[in-house]
């Protein structure tokens, strides 16, 4: 079965830092288009960060610098190191798959909740 | 950054009807690159449509894709209860890949 699932969320102050999991089945990230996408609460959806087959990444502006993006092959696991939280980071993160450039984001995790707080 | 408009917020429909839903971007994407998502409360988005007019996998016909440069459409042919729900739209064709506000279907 194709699988993702987020883990790593919680509580953390501002300016602290988290790393996110999203750990693969089914299929193999590093063939895959991988993304992180999130969700304040109430809100829209906001997509935050992309790493290509080819390893190339790409950000929003509001984490670029904060944020990183990246995988490991033998684990076959997507991450997101987020540093220098910010209580506008809070929200619920999804990992989301993209089979190729063409394609939207057709397989999902449940997503991981981060919560920015003192 | 491509800003994408989504209009209405908001629409109210009865099961049966046929619902229009648009969005409007900033600046012309690919139409290769542009989709619809369908999200339900507690829930992860859903893929329905790619390349701004095919269907993702084991999605109904009912739900159809149109549109090319600055202007996109989702059609839902005829409302079934389950189709009552938020749907985003997203451009992927340039960095950063942005998701329009979301329109919300509920029952008149």
């Amino acid at each position: 079965e194709v699988q993702l699932v987020e883990s790593g969320g919680g509580l953390v102050q501002p300016g602290g830092s988290l790393r996110l999991s999203c750990a693969a089945s089914g299929f193999t990230v590093s063939s895959n288009y991988m993304n992180w996408v999130r969700q304040a609460p109430g809100k829209g959806l906001e997509w935050v960060s992309i790493i290509f087959t080819s390893g190339s990444t790409y950000y929003v502006d509001s984490v670029k610098g904060r944020f990183t993006i990246s995988r490991d092959n033998s684990k076959n696991t997507l991450y997101l190191q987020m540093n220098s939280l910010r209580s506008e980071d809070t929200a619920v993160y999804y990992c989301a798959r993209s089979r190729d450039r063409l394609y939207g984001m057709d397989v999902w995790g449940r997503g991981t909740t981060v919560t920015v707080s003192s | 950054e491509t800003v994408l408009t989504q209009s209405p917020g908001t629409l109210s429909l009865s099961p049966g009807e046929r619902a229009t839903l648009s969005c409007r971007a900033s600046e012309s994407v690919g139409s290769r690159y542009f989709a619809w998502y369908q999200q339900k409360p507690g829930q992860a988005p859903r893929l329905l449509i790619y390349g701004a007019s095919s269907r993702a996998t084991g999605i109904p016909d009912r739900f159809i894709g149109s549109g090319s440069g600055t202007d996109f459409t989702l059609t839902i042919s005829r409302l079934e209860p389950e189709d009552f729900a938020v749907y985003y739209c997203q451009q992927y064709d340039s960095s950063p890949f942005t998701f329009g506000p979301g329109t919300k279907v509920d029952i008149k």
